[in-house]
């Protein structure tokens, strides 16, 4: 299994633009998590999904944050309008409802918003 | 409320010591607990998961223990090496209605191996 794969994997852009984090599971995990780490704020949990259905999105910062699942293997991260204070890296992961085995990671998108 | 605890923040070490790094829970009505690896600038790297049910697990210079009555875990690194500096994280699961899920994690311990 290639694991948990994520798009772009740095992405720079200017304040205003709609930016788009992709991520696609393993394949056979139905929970999908969207984490933000930044040095002031660790890993924050913006939102996660089961079965594709959306279950705590409590940690979504604001409107501007959108996230959809529209099938198993893929899912989607929007920004729009993008903030300089946007700026930081955006993990996916990836798990069995259950956690019987544990959490899986993506590599990241370190996004800069000038 | 689930509360994860790393300590310490940070330490620093000469090659070849023996280290433990620390994590403590406050509601030990877990279901498992993960510790990973961050290189700086780079994603989470699993290296562990004890179950519940289990009281330690191995991975070659790796150990980590699991005390749930006490709330603690601890990851033991044999003969550190400058390869394994890094930050090291642990997780809980929480549990929700439907199962278990969203990770709670500690702060990290920021690990540096000096020659």
């Amino acid at each position: 299994d290639a694991g948990v794969i994520q798009s772009p994997r740095h992405e720079v852009t200017e304040m205003g633009q709609e930016v788009t984090l992709r991520c696609k599971p393993i394949s056979g995990h139905n929970s999908l998590f969207w984490y933000r780490q930044t040095m002031m704020r660790g890993l924050e949990l913006l939102i996660y999904f089961n079965n594709n259905v959306p279950i705590d999105d409590s940690g979504m910062p604001e409107d501007r944050f959108s996230a959809k699942m529209p099938n198993a293997s893929f899912s989607t991260l929007k920004i729009q309008p993008s903030e300089p204070r946007d700026s930081a890296v955006y993990f996916c992961a990836s798990s069995s409802v259950s956690g019987n085995y544990g959490y899986t990671f993506g590599s990241g998108t370190r996004l800069t918003v000038v | 409320k689930q509360e994860v605890t790393q300590i310490p923040a940070a330490l620093s070490v000469p090659e070849g010591e023996n280290l433990v790094l620390n994590c403590s829970f406050t509601d030990s009505a877990i279901y498992n607990l993960q510790w990973f690896r961050q290189d700086p600038g780079k994603g989470l790297t699993s290296l562990l998961l004890i179950q519940s049910s289990q009281r330690e697990q191995t991975s070659g210079r790796l150990n980590a223990s699991l005390d749930k009555s006490s709330g603690r875990s601890t990851l033991y690194i044999a003969a550190s090496q400058p390869g394994d500096s890094a930050t090291y994280l642990c997780a809980i699961p929480l549990a929700f209605s439907g199962g278990y899920n969203k990770l709670i994690f500690g702060a990290g311990t920021r690990l540096a191996v000096h020659p």
